[in-house]
């Protein structure tokens, strides 16, 4: 089935560095990846919806400058948690629609910013 | 808009007792409609899912759900639970419709099991 492989899992960084989470379609080509962010005990928000080659739509509230998408290729999106804070720390998980109706999910980053 | 709705935020059964878990949906088209489970620090897992057909889904790990269309439900129900179902559960709803957006997700209904 579709897989979609998220890196890192974990990563602590320090506040005011970059930190960069990568997705990968493994066995498909994902035109479009969802990125979600989940704060502790609470659901999945929708951040942004990046599209292969074209600039990625953020959701209402969500800093452009600071959370960059690219979605370069059909196969790999990135999203960029820049000048990271305290407050950003959360977990991050991406996911693409598969060649039926439904969704996969990448296993998540778990973000701490110290 | 599309939303969904998980009314209970806390859930707590025994093992071996059966579960069901609410989720009502706001569409105004015919949804997709799905489950999730998230085990602590874990990634989403697909429970089962409805597109079409018929309204009683079977799923993995012994769940199924109904499809209600006249009630916009989509109820998650385990006829006996197990100490390892203890985990969060998420509802969300898609659009069928042209393009592919993204799901969206009720607040989640954390299941714990008692021996």
């Amino acid at each position: 089935g579709a897989v979609v492989s998220q890196h890192p899992s974990r990563v602590i960084c320090k506040s005011g560095t970059s930190v960069k989470i990568e997705c990968r379609s493994l066995d498909f080509q994902a035109t479009t990846m969802f990125w979600y962010r989940q704060f502790p005990k609470q659901s999945l928000m929708l951040m942004a919806t990046s599209n292969e080659g074209s600039k990625a739509t953020y959701e209402q509230g969500v800093e452009k400058d600071k959370f960059l998408i690219n979605h370069a290729s059909l196969t790999l999106s990135t999203l960029t948690v820049t000048s990271a804070h305290p407050e950003d720390s959360s977990f991050y998980i991406c996911s693409a629609p598969d060649r039926g109706h439904g969704y996969t999910f990448g296993s998540g980053t778990r973000l701490t910013v110290v | 808009a599309q939303s969904v709705t998980q009314p209970d935020i806390h859930i707590t059964v025994s093992e071996g007792a059966s579960l069901e878990l609410r989720c009502n949906y706001s569409y105004g088209a015919t949804p997709y409609l799905f489950w999730y489970v998230q085990s602590p620090g874990q990634g989403l897992q697909l429970l089962l899912k409805y597109f079409s057909g018929d309204t009683l889904v079977q799923g993995i790990k012994g769940f199924e759900a109904e499809f209600k269309r006249s009630q916009s439900s989509f109820n998650l129900r385990k006829p006996s639970v197990h100490w390892s179902d203890a985990a969060e559960y998420f509802c969300a709803v898609g659009a069928m419709d042209t393009g592919r957006r993204a799901l969206t997700f009720g607040s989640g209904t954390r299941l714990q099991v008692q021996p």
